[in-house]
């Protein structure tokens, strides 16, 4: 059974139209990760949430969000897409021993 | 900031061949060190850990050992197969425990 879930597995948006991309977990874990993937490039980390502090990479434009209104859930909101935000955006869970659990991630296209 | 370099690929070999995949390491302190696999589609799975100098994490018949004086750790497998087909990517703990930071990952391909 999976255990991270992400949702859609494909997401097809315009440029400049919101898009909330989500994750679910039945981990219990208390940190979650957003990644973002490249094509044939290393995951980038955005930000993750311990619990619910929050933590933004300097890096990670303002132009992506996330919210995490309890363990199990976690999104990310882009607020206006453009052509470079497409990518893979994974999800994952960490335990207690630093082993990192992903979801199948969602590819999102921005046209 | 703690970073990773790993060996570029694509990687292809033959069934049965030796791998090694190359892994090196900048980093403050004491990071713990990883390898994940992506296959087609699919996230991210962990394959092996350490956690510490001259630990060796092995999985599935991958192994890799943590070398402080080098500040590498490679990922070999003494007998490839077709279904090892995947990206590999080289990961340490960054600044913070909480952040895992990854290599550009590299391809592996096994000729059947």
């Amino acid at each position: 059974d999976a255990m991270v879930i992400q949702n859609p597995r494909y997401q097809v948006t315009q440029f400049g139209k919101p898009v909330t991309l989500s994750c679910s977990q039945t981990l219990n874990h208390n940190v979650m990760y957003w990644y973002q993937q490249k094509s044939s490039q290393a995951p980038k980390l955005l930000f993750h949430y311990y619990d619910k502090d929050f933590n933004n990479e300097a890096d990670t434009p303002d132009n992506f969000q996330s919210r995490r209104p309890n363990t199990s859930f976690c999104f990310l909101d882009i607020r206006s897409p453009g052509l470079g935000d497409t990518a893979m955006y994974l999800c994952a869970t960490r335990t207690s021993d630093e082993k990192l659990f992903f979801g199948s991630g969602t590819q999102l296209s921005v046209l | 900031g703690n970073s990773v370099t790993q060996m570029e690929g694509p990687v292809t070999l033959s069934e049965e061949a030796f791998l090694t995949i190359n892994c090196t390491y900048t980093a403050t302190g004491y990071p713990s060190l990883f390898w994940y696999v992506q296959y087609p589609g699919e996230g991210l799975q962990l394959l092996l850990k350490a956690t510490k100098a001259d630990d060796k994490g092995s999985n599935k018949g991958f192994e890799a050992t943590y070398r402080k004086e080098t500040t590498s750790f490679h990922l070999e497998k003494g007998s490839v197969q077709v279904s090892d087909s995947a990206v590999y990517f080289c990961a340490l703990t960054g600044s913070s425990a909480s952040k895992i930071i990854f290599g550009s990952g590299t391809r592996l391909s096994i000729r059947p």
